[in-house]
């Protein structure tokens, strides 16, 4: 079973400044991609940015960045320059493979706030 | 990449009565997921709606409760039957891709 823990319910940044979000899981499987989305009211969910448990090289999005730490089972997300837009729910999720494949356990969620 | 829509994007529903949810995707796809997402809480899979064949429910939730149809690779429904307010949530259907996962607008469903 697979599982993903996001310990900050809630964290606020001021617009322009730097904020990392938390997250770790929990799989049996080698292979397997994280990815954190966004929820912004209308609630639709927006990939934010996706890691491959193989590549060893943290991706970037933009201003969107992730620590990914395999042996620590760690995976946060950086938002550089904030911005109003950038408030919203983010929650981090896990693909694994085998017989889960396609199959997204998700953490618990962060809400995040933007302050002009 | 692939679209996803979904009908009908909210509902109120009286308790006892049942609601089926459409989701579309604009392009075939191998598998596709129905989600629940409860007021303020994360998204949890309900199950995996396989095309042809019988879905695959996961713990805690079964068929006669959320019947799930997928008659073709771009096209699924959900029902949720004998609503009570504790059905009140947000329905996400998804859809699998090589390395990312697509999800519709969900339906926001409120039960009285």
């Amino acid at each position: 079973a697979q599982t993903v823990t996001q310990s900050q319910p809630e964290m606020s940044v001021q617009e322009a400044e730097t904020v990392t979000l938390s997250c770790t899981y929990d799989t049996s499987e080698s292979d397997y991609y994280l990815f954190w989305y966004k929820q912004p009211p209308s609630r639709q969910m927006i990939l934010v940015i996706r890691q491959e448990a193989y590549k060893q090289q943290n991706a970037t999005e933009n201003r969107f960045s992730v620590n990914f730490q395999k042996a620590a089972k760690s995976f946060s997300l950086k938002i550089s320059d904030s911005q109003l837009g950038d408030a919203a729910m983010y929650f981090c999720a896990l693909r694994a493979g085998g017989t889960s494949y396609g199959k997204l356990t998700f953490g618990q969620g962060t809400i995040l706030t933007v302050h002009p | 990449s692939a679209v996803i829509s979904q009908k009908p994007s909210r509902d109120i529903c009286q308790r006892g009565t049942s609601l089926t949810i459409q989701c579309q995707v604009d392009s075939q796809v191998t598998m596709m997921f129905w989600y629940r997402q409860q007021p303020g809480q994360s998204l949890t899979l309900i199950a995996t709606a396989n095309q042809g064949s019988e879905a695959t429910y996961e713990s805690g939730f079964v068929i006669d409760k959320f019947p799930i149809s997928r008659p073709n690779l771009t096209f699924s429904t959900l029902t949720v039957s004998n609503m009570s307010p504790e059905d009140s949530s947000i329905y996400l259907c998804s859809a699998s891709g090589y390395n990312e996962q697509f999800f519709g607008p969900g339906t926001r469903l409120t039960v009285l």
